[in-house]
């Protein structure tokens, strides 16, 4: 598709509970970021992929936060456990990359509201 | 490591007023710079990008940005703005190639009043 496309847009889970979040890059878009957006404003990068291959972790809380990319599947984002701390919109970005700079595409975010 | 910092977190302004919105970074390395929009309850949107080349930058929507290596700054303005760009601007680098994380700063709400 031409859009990021992020599902679903809002989850509800209790504290303690399972959080499952998925990404579907641009076709063709061979690197898919992952960021946390908390209180409106801060974006705080979590971990990125080069195909199905982690490029950059160094964001990811390693506890309880995990991610995959697999062939033909959609990216996914899994908090095991989830804390109240984890309320955030999560924002999937992909780029398709080139030699001339690349811009990161958005999705609409999926907004996580842990009670 | 990379750092942005956004010097106005709320930017009130009249429709059809000009507009700044002041943007510097910090980085070892050489960067690419990028403004997004965020629009309530959406996703980000490109609003224009420096990679290299002319320092001033036009992008969508009437923007326009200037590269300054020398101050570090990456400063976006609108000559007139509508009631359509009350949003949150966010300011963004990256070292190139560019398959790296981006860095945002803090964002600047940008209020459109009549």
């Amino acid at each position: 598709g031409e859009e990021v496309a992020q599902t679903p847009k809002h989850l509800v889970r209790g504290e303690g509970q399972k959080a499952k979040l998925y990404c579907a890059p641009i076709k063709g878009h061979s690197y898919v970021f992952w960021y946390q957006q908390v209180l409106k404003n801060e974006f705080k990068f979590l971990i990125s992929f080069q195909n199905e291959n982690v490029f950059d972790e160094t964001g990811m809380p390693k506890e309880r936060f995990s991610a995959k990319c697999l062939p033909n599947s959609p990216c996914s984002l899994e908090i095991q456990a989830t804390k109240l701390e984890d309320s955030a919109v999560y924002f999937c970005a992909s780029i398709h990359r080139n030699t001339h700079g690349d811009t990161q595409y958005f999705g609409p975010g999926t907004r996580l509201t842990v009670l | 490591a990379q750092s942005v910092t956004q010097l106005d977190s709320q930017v009130p302004v009249f429709e059809e007023a000009p507009v700044e919105l002041r943007c510097n970074y910090s980085s070892s390395v050489s960067v690419y710079l990028f403004w997004y929009v965020q629009y309530p309850n959406q996703g980000l949107q490109l609003l224009l990008k420096y990679l290299s080349g002319s320092t001033l930058v036009k992008g969508i929507n009437g923007f326009e940005a200037e590269f300054n290596k020398s101050q570090t700054s990456f400063h976006l303005r609108k000559p007139s703005v509508h009631i359509s760009d009350t949003a949150e601007y966010f300011c963004a680098v990256t070292p190139p190639p560019g398959d790296y994380k981006l860095s945002f700063g803090a964002g600047t709400t940008v209020t459109v009043r009549a």
